[in-house]
Formats: C-alpha cells, sequence, structure tokens
C-alpha cells in the first residue's frame, strides 16, 4: 500500500522559533500534497494544497507568510511554521494525493504534534 | 457551503455489540463519501468510501450505504472488537482532485 510519512513525529520548540515539518510519500510520486491541522477533539481543517513545483495554494484565513510551504520533489513537502507562538500548538497532518486510474486516492501521514512554549 | 455533520462521542460498547454511527451531509451535486479511521498514534486510514447513491462501502466488517434521499452515510458494524477502538471520520469530496472536508470526528472505545 501507499505510504506516507512525517518528520519529525512530535517537536517542541520556543516562542519566535520557525519549526519544519517534513512530508515524504515513500513509494509513489505524489503531484499534489495537502497539510491539514487538527486541534485536540476536532476535525482536520485543510491548510493548503502543495504542488509539485509550483506555489501552494491556501485556503482562507491562513496565513502563507506565516505557514510556509515548499513541494520541491514529487515525493517530499515541507511546512515551515515560521516565529511559532502558543496558539500555533496542533497536529499537523500531510496526505499525498496518488494518481490512478479510477479514482486519486489521498493517503495521510501520521501527523506531527508541534508544542510552542 | 458543503460540510459533513456526524454523530459526537465519544462512544463507548462492549465487544460484540453492533455500531451506528451516524453521518450526514451537505453539498450540492454528488459527492463521494468516505469514512476514514484514525488508531491511536497513527494517521488516517481510509476505511470505506461510496461514490454515487445506493452505493455500499464495505472493509473489515464495517458498512455505510450512501443514501442521498437522506443525505446520510451512516457507519455500521455488527459486532465490534477492541482493536477497533479508534476515532472514525466521516468525509465528502466532490471530486478526486478537490479537496476531502471531514466531520468533527467520533472517538469509539470498546470494553472487553
Amino acid at each position: 500500500g501507499a505510504v506516507v510519512s512525517q518528520h519529525p513525529s512530535w517537536v517542541i520548540c520556543k516562542s519566535g522559533t520557525s519549526v519544519k515539518i517534513e512530508c515524504r510519500s515513500l513509494d509513489f510520486q505524489a503531484t499534489t500534497m495537502f497539510w491539514y491541522r487538527q486541534f485536540p477533539k476536532q476535525s482536520l481543517m485543510l491548510m493548503a494544497t502543495s504542488n509539485e513545483g509550483s506555489k501552494a495554494t491556501y485556503e482562507q484565513g491562513v496565513e502563507k507568510d506565516k505557514f510556509l510551504i515548499n513541494h520541491a520533489s514529487l515525493t517530499l513537502s515541507t511546512l515551515t511554521v515560521t516565529s511559532a507562538h502558543p496558539e500555533d500548538s496542533s497536529f499537523y497532518i500531510c496526505s499525498a494525493r496518488r494518481l490512478a486510474v479510477l479514482y486519486n486516492e489521498q493517503f495521510f501521514g501520521p501527523g506531527t504534534r508541534l508544542t510552542v512554549l | 457551503g458543503d460540510s459533513v455533520t456526524q454523530m459526537e462521542g465519544p462512544v463507548t460498547l462492549s465487544e460484540e455489540a453492533f455500531l451506528t454511527i451516524n453521518c450526514t451531509y451537505t453539498a450540492t451535486g454528488y459527492p463521494s463519501l468516505f469514512w476514514y479511521v484514525q488508531y491511536p498514534g497513527e494517521g488516517l486510514q481510509l476505511l470505506l468510501k461510496a461514490t454515487k447513491a445506493d452505493d455500499k462501502g464495505s472493509n473489515k466488517g464495517f458498512e455505510a450505504t450512501y443514501r442521498k434521499e437522506t443525505t446520510s452515510f451512516h457507519l455500521e458494524k455488527g459486532s465490534v472488537q477492541v482493536s477497533d477502538s479508534a476515532v472514525y471520520f466521516c468525509a465528502l469530496s466532490k471530486s478526486s482532485a478537490s479537496k476531502i472536508i471531514f466531520g468533527s470526528g467520533t472517538r469509539l472505545s470498546i470494553r472487553p
């Protein structure tokens, strides 16, 4: 089956620092990856769509200068939380879309828990 | 806009009990419907899907039928196991190229 990994699985950082989260599709190429944010006991909120070789498309209300997304290759997308603050603490999940003849399924990574002190 | 509403948890059942998790949706057109499962410490996994009205998705003993007349996609299992303890998300997508809209998730706990 298709596997998507995220690194790190958890990170603790000081307020004002930047944190980079990687999302990799391990056994397939993904022209499109998605970044979600999940608050405790709440659903996943789509933050942005990451397209290989082009700029990410951000959802309404998501600050593009704060959440920098880079999709430099067909197997790697990165999310950088710049100048992190405690309110950025959350569970960040990525997914990668695998192209197929009948249906383009999304496969999800295990998530990264970010805690900003 | 499009949305998914599912029953709030947590839901706690004894092993071998019958499970129903309700899910209704609001969307224009004919979305595809999904159930995803998130086991503790893991990412979301697609449990089952249905792409058109009256389709029944099934996997691992779970079933859900796409009911357009009631805009519902309720998840059912006849006999749950402790290993089914997880968070279940109902979701929809307008097409395979568009984003997935998730419900709020339902935490299921199964007692031995």
